[in-house]
């Protein structure tokens, strides 16, 4: 079965500044996906940003990017110039290639911003 | 174009009660989620359908739980009888479809908040 680690409950980084949030994964398959997902209070789960394996380059979007390890299994979430409405939960999640199988979730870290 | 509609918000019964969560996924997603998420926890996966048929329901208490997706639109989610370890926050998501090897996001609902006392 797949896991996802996330090891720091709780990050703290002043407005502007930039954050890491770390996310390590077990999986014996090859072909996977990869994502970082924000629950603010209102509890919605918003897609921040998606990985697939089999690319080597990492993903960005905007103020967002990833720093993807296949071999180490790492997936780490960057976020830079962090604003306010930044702070929520950040989840990491993994999605086998293909067929069933839901979003397997990582425990979270809360994110708080500092003014 | 709307997103995924959950209702109730909020519940709170006592144990041993039954209660029932509704779901309406984005126009044109075949694929359906429901997730439990315990406090302090990551959403763990209840139970997936593709269109009305379930295709993965491997985590779902299925002594005390049911899910139906009738029509392969709406959902509803039951639990009979509740427990206190059944508080948590019960998600619905759905994407376009997955199983046809189309891998696009998943949408998620505002979830409903269950409170067993």
């Amino acid at each position: 079965a797949q896991t996802v680690t996330q090891s720091q409950p709780e990050m703290s980084v002043q407005e502007a500044e930039t954050v890491t949030l770390s996310c390590t994964y077990d999986t014996s398959e090859s072909d996977y996906y990869l994502f970082w997902y924000k629950q603010p209070p209102s509890r919605q789960m918003i897609l921040v940003i998606r990985q697939e394996a089999y690319k080597q380059q990492n993903a960005t979007e905007n103020r967002f990017s990833v720093n993807f390890q296949k071999a180490a299994k790492s997936f780490s979430l960057k976020i830079s110039d962090s604003q306010l409405g930044d702070a929520a939960m950040y989840f990491c999640a993994y999605h086998p290639g293909g067929g069933a199988d839901g979003l397997t979730f990582g425990k979270g870290t809360h994110l708080i911003i500092q003014p | 174009e709307a997103g995924v509609a959950q209702s109730p918000r909020y519940k709170i019964i006592e144990k041993r009660q039954s209660v029932a969560f509704w779901c309406n996924p984005i126009s044109g997603h075949a694929t359906l989620y429901w997730y439990q998420q315990i406090l302090g926890q990551g959403p763990k996966l209840l139970i997936q359908f593709q269109n009305n048929g379930v295709v993965d329901d491997s985590q779902l208490p299925k002594d005390r739980f049911s899910a139906e997706r009738l029509k392969g639109v709406d959902s509803t989610l039951k639990i009979q009888p509740a427990k206190l370890e059944d508080s948590a926050v019960y998600l619905c998501a759905s994407s376009l479809d997955w199983l046809a090897g189309v891998n696009t996001e998943a949408f998620f609902g505002q979830g409903t908040r269950l409170t067993v006392v």
